[in-house]
Formats: structure tokens, C-alpha cells, sequence
């Protein structure tokens, strides 16, 4: 399972864009990138998803470059209700195991 | 959407007594369910790979007497902590993915449950 490295944490203002790089040089072929975002005392929650490329939901965006070795989440204009732990996973299409690494913890300020 | 939902969200238990958890996936059937546990302000870290029919799978370190899982049907996994001790209070969270979207779907996980062993 490839391993995954991110800022522990980072901080910004509301309004602002916000880009979270993770590293994860050694993903493999069947390995997706996943992004979750997690609340104090709540299960994490899906951002967004991809392979390759960028990928662009109604919350985010994931860019993700040729090889693959890093991807980043950049969040639009954030509010205070942004501030969360992020995290990116890199998980096997053909299993479901994830491995959380640090995450990130966002902090927004008014 | 599929969702994932684990009963109870808070627990307290006297030390020495059993406390079970359980995972349901409320609209789609899941061969495979995961178990993590989360202590405050540290990431999750992956218990056990439950299997529907058959045993789980447990990572290194985690004992299998002391956290045991029951996968029974494709909509429900239980974990149940043994003789629970005050270092198992932690907050337990389980995932599981709907299938039937495709290997693309989403990968939901619960609410999570607190467990506070007094």
C-alpha cells in the first residue's frame, strides 16, 4: 500500500483558495487517490476521487500530475466551516483497504 | 445516497464488560467492511477487514480475541471489545463500499462510536 505524506497542518483565511499537496511516490498501477475530509467526532466524508488528471466536483478539485507521484486538493474560496483534517488516500480499485496517513488539519480564519 | 450507519454513537462501560458496535449499510449489500479506530487528535488506523461468511482479517497488532468481528450478513458488521479496558476508549469507525456502482463508487464510512471505558 503506498504511503502518503502531507502537511500536518495549514492555515488560511476565508475566502481564500486553499491547495493541499500530498505525496505518495510509490502508488501503483491499480491505486486510485482519494480524498476525505473529517469533522471532530464524525466519520470522514468523500471529497473527491481520481486516477489521473484533474478531476473537478461541486466541492473541490484534485489535480494530479503525469506521474502520479503527488495529487492536489485545492478547495475554493473556503469558509470556517472548512476547518477540518484532511486527508489523501491511495487505495487498490480492487480492494477497498485504506490506510490513513497524518492528515491535514486546515484551520480557517475569519 | 449509500450510507453507513453504526449504533451505538457513545458508549460508556465499566471496565471488564463487553461492549458491541454495529455497522450497517443501509441501502446496498457489503461483502467487505472495515474497522478503524481513532484516538483524539490522531488519524484512524485500520483495525480488521471484515468478511461477510467468513473471518476477519486483522492487521498487525490488533488482537482478534480482544476485538471480535462478526460479519453475518452483507448489511451488517458487528465489533465487539472484549473485557474492555479504559486504554480501548477510543472512537471506532467503520467503511464499507457500494458495490454496485462499480469499482469507482464511493467508499462511505459511519458516525463513528465513542467508547469510554470507565
Amino acid at each position: 500500500l503506498a504511503k502518503t505524506t502531507q502537511p500536518i497542518s495549514m492555515d488560511s483565511y476565508e475566502g481564500q483558495e486553499v491547495n493541499i499537496t500530498c505525496s505518495h511516490n510509490n502508488i501503483a498501477t491499480n491505486d486510485y487517490i482519494t480524498w476525505y475530509q473529517q469533522f471532530p467526532s464524525q466519520g470522514p466524508r468523500f471529497i473527491i476521487q481520481g486516477y489521473k488528471t484533474k478531476v473537478t466536483n461541486e466541492v473541490a478539485s484534485l489535480f494530479i500530475p503525469a506521474d502520479r507521484k503527488s495529487s492536489t486538493l485545492s478547495l475554493p474560496r473556503v469558509s470556517l466551516s472548512d476547518t477540518a483534517v484532511y486527508y489523501c488516500l491511495v487505495g487498490d480499485w480492487n480492494t477497498d483497504k485504506l490506510i490513513f496517513g497524518t492528515g491535514t488539519r486546515l484551520q480557517v480564519f475569519p | 445516497g449509500a450510507v453507513v450507519s453504526q449504533h451505538p454513537s457513545r458508549v460508556i462501560c465499566k471496565s471488564g464488560t463487553s461492549v458491541k458496535i454495529e455497522c450497517r449499510s443501509l441501502d446496498f449489500q457489503a461483502t467487505t467492511m472495515f474497522w478503524y479506530r481513532q484516538f483524539p487528535k490522531q488519524s484512524l488506523m485500520l483495525m480488521a477487514t471484515s468478511n461477510e461468511g467468513s473471518k476477519a482479517t486483522y492487521e498487525q497488532g490488533v488482537e482478534k480475541d480482544k476485538f471480535l468481528i462478526n460479519h453475518a450478513s452483507l448489511t451488517l458488521s458487528t465489533l465487539t471489545v472484549t473485557s474492555a479496558h479504559p486504554e480501548d476508549s477510543s472512537f471506532y469507525i467503520c467503511s464499507a463500499r457500494d458495490r454496485t456502482s462499480g469499482n469507482t463508487g464511493e467508499l462511505f464510512f459511519g458516525e463513528g462510536s465513542r467508547l469510554t471505558v470507565l
